[in-house]
C-alpha cells in the first residue's frame, strides 16, 4: 500500500541539530523528497535523494536513506528560528505518472 | 522565471455549490498536478494533467474534475461541495509528467484555501 509516516512534533533549542524521521512503504520508489511548509504558504522543496544513494548533504541539510528499513531522515544542522515550519517527507509513486505520496508532516518548533 | 501562481487565495462557499480554482504553471513546465491538504494533514494527490489530458488520478470522486489549457495552465472544478472539501488546494507543475527518470521535481503554488459552510 501507499503510506508514509512521520512523527508529528519536534522541539529543539536554537543552535542544536534537528533530526526528522520518516518511514515509507513502496520499495520501488525511485526518489524521496523533503518539503518545508511555513504558515499560510505552499510547499518549498528542500532536497531529494535518489534511492540508490545512502546520504546526500546540501549545506545545513543532510539526508540519510536506509533502503532496507525504508527509513529516511533529515538532519538540520545549527537549527535557527527561521527553520520553524512543518516538514513533509514524500515518496515518488512508482507508477507511470509523477505523483508524490506525503506523510502528515512534522512540526518543528525552535526555541531560544 | 515565474513560479506557480494560484487564484483565488481564499474563498468561502456553501454546501452544494460549485467552485473553480485556477493555476498557472511555472515557465517551461508542461504538467500540472492538484493536491488537497486538509488541516493538519499532508497533501493528497487528486489528479495530474499532461498535454491537456488527465493521466493519473487519486482516490477522489468524479465531482472533482479538471482541465488543462494549451498554455499548460489548469483549473480544478469541484461540484456539489461538501463540508469535508474544506482544505488548502495546492497546484504543482513539473517538467514532464510521464518522465520516470530524473527527480522531476514538483514546484508548488501557495494554494487556494477553500472553506465550505
Amino acid at each position: 500500500g501507499e503510506d508514509v509516516e512521520q512523527s508529528l512534533f519536534l522541539s529543539v533549542r536554537e543552535g542544536d541539530s534537528s533530526v526528522i524521521n520518516c518511514t515509507y512503504t513502496d520499495s520501488s520508489s525511485t526518489y524521496l523528497y523533503w518539503y518545508k511548509q511555513e504558515p499560510g504558504a505552499g510547499l518549498q522543496l528542500l532536497t531529494y535523494i535518489f534511492s540508490n544513494m545512502d546520504m546526500k548533504q546540501d549545506q545545513r541539510l543532510t539526508v540519510l536513506l536506509n533502503k532496507k528499513d525504508k527509513h529516511l531522515s533529515l538532519r538540520i544542522a545549527d537549527t535557527q528560528t527561521g527553520d520553524s515550519a512543518i516538514y513533509f517527507c514524500a515518496e515518488r509513486f512508482s507508477g507511470g505518472y509523477n505523483k508524490l505520496i506525503f506523510g502528515a508532516g512534522t512540526r518543528l518548533a525552535v526555541h531560544p | 522565471e515565474t513560479g506557480v501562481t494560484q487564484s483565488p487565495t481564499h474563498l468561502i462557499k456553501t454546501r452544494g455549490q460549485q467552485v473553480t480554482l485556477r493555476c498557472s504553471s511555472q515557465s517551461g513546465h508542461n504538467t500540472v498536478s492538484w493536491y488537497q491538504q486538509a488541516l493538519g494533514q499532508g497533501p493528497q494527490f487528486i489528479f495530474q494533467y499532461y498535454r491537456e489530458e488527465e493521466n493519473g488520478r487519486g482516490n477522489f470522486p468524479p465531482r472533482f474534475s479538471g482541465l488543462q489549457f494549451p498554455n499548460y495552465s489548469s483549473e480544478l472544478n469541484v461540484n456539489a461541495l461538501e463540508l469535508d472539501d474544506s482544505a488548502l488546494y495546492l497546484c504543482a507543475s513539473s517538467l514532464d509528467g510521464l518522465r520516470t527518470s530524473g527527480a522531476n521535481v514538483l514546484t508548488f503554488g501557495a494554494g487556494s484555501r477553500l472553506t465550505v459552510l
